[in-house]
């Protein structure tokens, strides 16, 4: 089955612990995308990647790094540097710019 | 320009009532208008969209109503069911696009 995978499903980080979060799609997608969910404040852009080796910062990108090495691929790393990141993290991906929209399950990052 | 305003945050049905949920969007560019379903603790995934050249997009008990002059579009749920229960989120973006522009969502719930 084609889709997007993210792991962990929970994730707990220390204060000052840096984490990363697993995205993997099947897709043959290029366009990849992080968001971050809060209650009550919709889906906020942290990073986007259109291709291979290169990604742009999204509206909320302070604290946040990526990589995108492999075309499947597209992780997303909590630094520390992230004053608030308890939050539900949403991975996804479009086979064309700007259409529908695939997501992954999530990974819920609680600071502990 | 780029926001997507959403209302109700939160709404309740009575089971085989209709549900309502609104957006409004200022960037007449935008040409792609999805709305998301999400159930506690999964990604979303896509409900239906409409382009602007049409006034009205029907799947099932699914409906979005279109108007351009207006720069509004709602989604409709007939006949509710508890099923239904979820948070909805319209979006708009513009066909090979960077960026999708997502509503902070409203919760339904819907009765029995």
């Amino acid at each position: 089955d084609g889709g997007i995978t993210q792991s962990p499903k929970y994730l707990f980080r220390k204060e000052g612990q840096n984490v990363t979060l697993s995205c993997e799609q099947n897709l043959n997608h290029d366009a990849m995308y992080w968001y971050r969910q809060d209650p009550g404040q919709g889906l906020r852009l942290i990073y986007y990647s259109q291709i291979v080796n290169d990604f742009q910062k999204g509206d909320i990108a302070e604290g946040y790094s990526v990589s995108r090495e492999k075309k499947e691929s597209f992780p997303l790393t909590v630094t520390s540097a992230q004053k608030n990141p308890t939050a539900f993290y949403l991975c996804a991906s479009m086979l064309n710019r700007g259409t529908e929209a695939f997501f992954g399950q999530g990974t819920r990052l609680t600071v502990v | 320009q780029q926001q997507v305003k959403q209302s109700p945050q939160s709404l309740i049905v009575q089971k085989g009532g209709i549900s309502i949920i609104n957006c409004a969007y200022e960037n007449t560019a935008f040409d792609y208008f999805p709305w998301y379903q999400q159930f506690p603790g999964k990604g979303p995934a896509l409900l239906i969209a409409i382009r602007p050249d049409v006034s009205e997009k029907k799947e099932g008990r699914f409906t979005i109503s279109f108007n351009k002059s207006a720069k509004q579009f709602s989604l409709h749920i007939m006949d509710s069911q508890p099923g239904d229960s979820a948070t909805y989120f319209c979006a708009a973006s513009i066909t090979g696009g960077f960026k999708t522009i997502f509503g902070a969502g409203t919760r339904l719930f819907v009765k029995a």
